[in-house]
């Protein structure tokens, strides 16, 4: 069974502050992983990586990609109140032959940013 | 703007009382996918349509089913709700068979009462 693991599943920081969070996965037939961010509403497209080592980035935010050691991590810099949210990271692998790809979610991590 | 609409965005219904959710597109994608988030937990994939071809997860249970009569148009039919079917119902796209990345329209909260 595909698994996808986010850690920490909460982390509370200060406007300001650094944060870096994890994602690991475990999954067969591994085509991208996509990292998404959670207000009251639907999921918002963050990322989509598909190559180890390439780093993205979109302002304070970038996230980069180790296939060799199965994990990737979002970093957000200089942290603001509108961060708050759940990150969501997913996994996208070959379902059994079928011609979509498979999205499974791990958890979510919580961020809360206090002012 | 192009983008995926749901509605309605908060659903009440009763114990056993069919509930139909829609979803709509203006993305021209040819998947659509339907979730089901509940409280603190990552969205579950129900079920895709790739074109009009459709595909339901080994555990969606029998109790959902699903019409995309268009490409723009598709909808989540739960026939007799349970209590434990209250939960966020997302809707995603994704332009095609290997454009990967999938867009979610703002979700229907359904409660059963």
């Amino acid at each position: 069974e595909d698994k996808v693991v986010q850690s920490p599943l909460s982390l509370v920081v200060h406007e300001g502050d650094t944060v870096t969070l994890n994602c690991s996965y475990e999954v067969t037939n591994f085509r991208s992983l996509l990292w998404y961010k959670q207000e009251k509403k639907a999921p918002t497209f963050l990322f989509m990586l598909t190559s180890s080592g390439i780093e993205k980035k979109s302002g304070r935010l970038s996230s980069i990609l180790d296939k060799k050691e199965l994990f990737s991590i979002l970093n957000i810099t200089a942290t603001q109140t509108g961060d708050s949210a759940v990150y969501l990271c997913a996994v996208i692998t070959n379902a059994g032959g079928t011609s979509y790809g498979k999205l499974t979610f791990g958890q979510g991590t919580i961020l809360t940013v206090h002012p | 703007d192009a983008m995926v609409i749901q509605n309605p965005r908060y659903q009440v219904t009763q114990f056993g009382k069919p509930v139909t959710l829609s979803c709509s597109q203006t993305l021209n994608h040819n998947v659509m996918y339907w979730y089901q988030q509940k409280s603190s937990q990552a969205p579950k994939l129900l079920f895709h349509y790739y074109d009009k071809d459709f595909n339901n997860e080994a555990d969606t249970p029998d109790n959902f089913q699903s019409r995309r009569p268009n490409t723009s148009f598709c909808f989540l039919d739960i026939r007799s709700p349970g209590l434990g079917d209250a939960a966020m119902y997302l809707c995603a796209t994704s332009r095609e068979v290997r454009q990967e990345t999938q867009y979610f329209g703002p979700g229907t909260r359904l409660l059963v009462l």
